[in-house]
């Protein structure tokens, strides 16, 4: 079974630092990896999906990097900013076509 | 687009009572899945269909849990009867196949007294 770990579980930043948010999975035969933010008492919102044949993905201050045979992947948040404040979920496909997602990293940015 | 949609956002019910939960999908997708949340044991995959066919069940916790997707556009999840253990927030999701991502709606947050 796959299992996904978030380090660290939370993290605070002053603005304008830049924010490094590590994930691990146990198995490497995956489909593809994506990162969702999750606001208080909200849904999840997709930022960036890597498939299994990329090493990263961007998106504006967003930056995402897989290496598959170590089992890892980084979400960097460039310049972080008050709204950045949230968690972050990572959440592996399978070659089943399921979702193992990681436990998050709750994030706060201070002003 | 809307997004998916979800219904209703809060439910409180009573231990014994059944409780069905709604979700519509963004429309053209043809994945649908729901997700239960909780402190304890995160965010865990209950069910998922393709083309309103239900795929993996393989989550979902009890008999006492069901799910339909009876066209493209709407699909329930039933519990009955339901316990103090279901409190959690019920999240449906869905995708354009198997490699995109998935879409999620606001959630569902149950509570059973």
């Amino acid at each position: 079974k796959q299992e996904v770990t978030q380090i660290p579980a939370a993290l605070s930043v002053p603005e304008g630092e830049n924010l490094v948010l590590n994930c691990s999975f146990t198995d490497s035969a995956i489909y593809n990896l994506q990162w969702f933010r999750q606001d208080p008492g909200k849904g999840l919102t997709s930022l960036l999906l890597i498939q299994s044949s990329q090493r990263e993905q961007t998106s504006g201050r967003l930056n995402a990097s897989l290496d598959k045979s170590s089992g890892r992947s980084t979400l960097y948040i460039a310049a972080s900013q008050p709204g950045d404040s949230a968690t972050y979920l990572c959440a592996v496909k399978g070659n089943d076509y399921k979702l193992s997602f990681g436990a998050g990293t709750t994030v706060t940015v201070r002003a | 687009d809307a997004g998916v949609i979800q219904s209703p956002r809060h439910e409180v019910t009573e231990m014994g009572q059944e409780v069905t939960l709604r979700c519509k999908p963004i429309s053209g997708h043809d994945y649908l899945f729901w997700y239960r949340q909780t402190m304890m044991r995160g965010l865990e995959l209950l069910i998922y269909f393709n083309n309103n066919v239900p795929i993996d069940d393989s989550g979902m916790p009890e008999d006492r849990f069901s799910a339909k997707m009876p066209n493209a556009s709407f699909s329930t999840l039933k519990i009955q009867p339901s316990e103090p253990r279901d409190s959690a927030v019920y999240f449906c999701a869905s995708s354009w196949g198997q490699g995109l991502e998935q879409y999620f709606g606001p959630g569902t947050r149950l509570t059973v007294t």
